[in-house]
């Protein structure tokens, strides 16, 4: 069965630290979505991507978060400089579109990002 | 932007049917129902999805009144695996981005 692929698993840096996370989307999958899910909350998506434009990013932090799909496969998540209120999990999760019941996501794994 | 309520926790004993109502009252037209199951420190896992009346797999049941305001998802015979947090979502039509809420978080014990 396909999966979204997430890198790393985990990672813990200091505050002022750049991170990166990275998604490999299911295959044929033109929608990719990422979120931020706080312990005890609902993911809040962050981004979303068609294919290699982004559909959504109003909830983004721009004076820090930035994304990318550069070939319209897999994607990469920044934050520079990080803080102590990014600590959470960062899910990345991708459709085949954004209508209709092809609009049904699947989630990686997520990354768990600790800021110290 | 079509939002959801669910209760916040439930409880239940392994082997019995849990029923888990979600209401959406701003539904709109083209959106479907999604549910989705989440474990800790994992990601949320497709269980079931539809537009109206029922729709039954392999894991659970989804009941979907003709109004379309509220939707039950029924998983039979829980076990203590099936302790997780449950999302209900609308969406689909296009115009407006899924929005997760804060889920119910099931616990079942023996």
């Amino acid at each position: 069965e396909a999966e979204v692929a997430q890198s790393p698993r985990y990672k813990i840096t200091e505050k002022s630290q750049a991170v990166a996370f990275w998604c490999d989307p299911i295959s044929g999958h033109a929608t990719l979505y990422w979120y931020r899910q706080i312990l005890g909350q609902g993911p809040e998506l962050l981004v979303q991507f068609q294919d290699e434009s982004v559909v959504d990013d109003s909830q983004l932090p721009k004076d820090r978060f930035s994304a990318e799909r550069l070939k319209g496969v897999d994607s990469t998540l920044k934050i520079q400089p990080a803080e102590l209120g990014d600590s959470a999990m960062y899910l990345c999760a991708s459709s085949l579109a954004f209508q209709g019941a092809e609009e049904t996501q699947y989630f990686g794994p997520g990354t768990r990002l600790l800021v110290l | 932007l079509a939002k959801t309520t669910q209760p916040i926790s439930m409880d239940s004993y392994e082997g019995q049917e849990v029923n888990i109502t979600c209401s959406h009252n701003n539904i709109a037209t083209n959106d479907y129902i999604t549910w989705y199951q989440q474990f800790p420190s994992q990601g949320p896992r497709f269980i079931i999805q539809g537009y109206k009346t029922k729709v039954t797999n392999e894991v659970a049941s989804l009941f979907i009144p003709a109004d379309r305001k509220s939707s039950t998802l029924s998983l039979p015979r829980v076990s203590l695996s099936d302790t997780a947090v449950y999302y209900c979502l609308v969406g689909g039509s296009g115009n407006t981005p899924l929005v997760f809420g804060k889920g119910t978080r099931l616990s079942v014990i023996a």
